[in-house]
């Protein structure tokens, strides 16, 4: 069974703070992404990878940064965190054939609360 | 870039009656993705369409790709109580990545 997993469902964080959130996926993927969800607004892509150790930006990047060392794993991170990024995180992957990929497989989430 | 609109925003429904959500987009489609989000869920796949004029149907489900591939409709007959969530769209990008409508979110009135 498909299965992508992230860190914490929940996480509580103070202004300032170093914020890493992680994505695992078992599926042998080559694509990997980091939305976050707002209401109102949708699904908004932060960053996304189409390998090991590469990464592209997506629609809203500012304030964040990735790291994909490994095939399985794609991590978020909020070098300090603000209060405007208090949301819902979301991980998803992707296999790809090509030029043409494949429909996404999403983790649980992570509800971020930055205080 | 390249964006999608989709609507509407909010529909609420009696329980029985259909349900439709549209995409639209003003550049010519490669595919389209579909996908549903139960409250306090992650967004899950659906069905993704690929031809022109093509209509694919899941039980009471109807999706359905426009003769130009401009637009999307996704149509639920006789809704029930399991079919509450937030419908997305979502089509690809030049460049690969998804891009995602806003949503409809869909209530039921049992």
């Amino acid at each position: 069974d498909v299965k992508v997993t992230q860190s914490s469902r929940y996480l509580v964080k103070r202004t300032g703070e170093k914020v890493f959130l992680e994505c695992v996926q078992d599926m042998d993927h080559e694509n990997m992404f980091w939305y976050r969800q707002d209401p109102g607004l949708g699904l908004r892509l932060i960053y996304f990878s189409y390998d090991v150790k590469m990464k592209e930006k997506g629609d809203i990047p500012e304030g964040y940064s990735v790291s994909r060392e490994k095939k399985e794993r794609f991590s978020l991170i909020l070098e300090s965190a603000s209060t405007n990024q208090t949301s819902m995180y979301l991980c998803a992957s992707s296999s790809r054939e090509g030029r043409k990929d494949y429909e996404q497989y999403f983790g649980p989430g992570t509800r971020l609360t930055v205080t | 870039g390249q964006q999608v609109m989709q609507i509407p925003q909010y529909q609420h429904v009696q329980e029985g009656e259909d349900f439709t959500t549209y995409c639209n987009s003003s550049t010519t489609l490669s595919n389209i993705q579909w996908y549903k989000q139960r409250p306090g869920g992650h967004p899950v796949f659906l069905i993704q369409l690929v031809k022109s004029g093509e209509v694919k149907k899941q039980k009471r489900l109807t999706f359905q790709f426009g003769e130009a591939k401009k637009n999307s409709s996704l149509h639920i007959t006789a809704t029930q109580t399991t079919d509450v969530g937030t419908y997305f769209c979502a089509v690809s990008s030049n460049t690969g990545k998804l891009i995602f409508g806003q949503g409809t979110t869909l209530q039921v009135k049992p």
